[in-house]
């Protein structure tokens, strides 16, 4: 049971490239969540998704796109990607409860500089 | 949207110290969690707490929904504290998205 995985770990692209982050999870929750981490600062919501085929936009959504084909992953993609869209990016799922809520759960970060 | 306040923003302790954090919030939530962000990114869940009160060893947590704010307590701490403490609370629509504050960097010397 490995939780919730990010594939890759660390990245580095140049302005301009563009690039496809992976979040999988074996916990078959229903919501996936994408936020990215600014030094100092605490995690904002970029886009999420409330099941298999759906997708929302979050806080801070522009310059990315996402994609929730399969239940178990979720995809983040930066189609040009830009300096301003360096940042620690995690990826987050939460079981469906009727009527109430519970913990998110993290995956453990894709580290994502652009030069 | 709804904002999230956490103080102090920065807390230096001598190991064995007790120390409590805070965090307000200014809407109705239905969801409060309390994160620890280790030295090394990781962030590792302490609480699902909406309201009420929990412990877990050292540490416990306290919220207050009708007043709208939550505590962290961590009693006799240890250097493997150290790290940024983040409070995070959904909003009562569906999808439960979480908004953060901005944290409270502890550092526990020896």
């Amino acid at each position: 049971n490995a939780g919730v995985t990010q594939t890759p770990k660390f990245r580095v692209l140049k302005t301009g490239q563009s690039m496809t982050l992976l979040c999988a999870q074996d916990m078959n929750h229903e919501y996936m969540y994408w936020y990215r981490q600014d030094p100092g600062m605490g995690l904002r919501l970029i886009h999420y998704s409330v099941g298999e085929g759906t997708t929302a936009k979050g806080e801070v959504p522009d310059g990315y796109n996402v994609s929730r084909l399969k239940k178990q992953n979720f995809l983040l993609g930066l189609e040009s990607a830009a300096p301003s869209q360096t940042s620690v990016y995690f990826c987050a799922t939460l079981p469906y409860l009727a009527g109430r809520t519970d913990t998110q759960y993290f995956g453990p970060g894709t580290r994502l500089t652009v030069l | 949207g709804i904002q999230v306040e956490q103080s102090p923003p920065d807390l230096i302790l001598q190991e064995g110290a007790n120390s409590t954090l805070r965090c307000n919030f200014s809407d109705s939530v239905n969801n409060l969690q309390w994160f620890h962000q280790n030295p090394w990114g990781q962030l590792i869940n302490l609480f699902y707490i909406p309201s009420g009160t929990k412990q877990n060893g050292r540490l416990s947590a306290t919220t207050v929904a009708t007043e709208r704010y939550s505590l962290l307590y961590i009693s006799s701490s240890q250097t493997t504290d150290s790290g940024v403490y983040f409070c995070a609370v959904g909003d009562t629509g569906t999808a439960s998205k979480l908004t953060f504050g901005t944290g409270t960097r502890l550092q526990v010397t020896l």
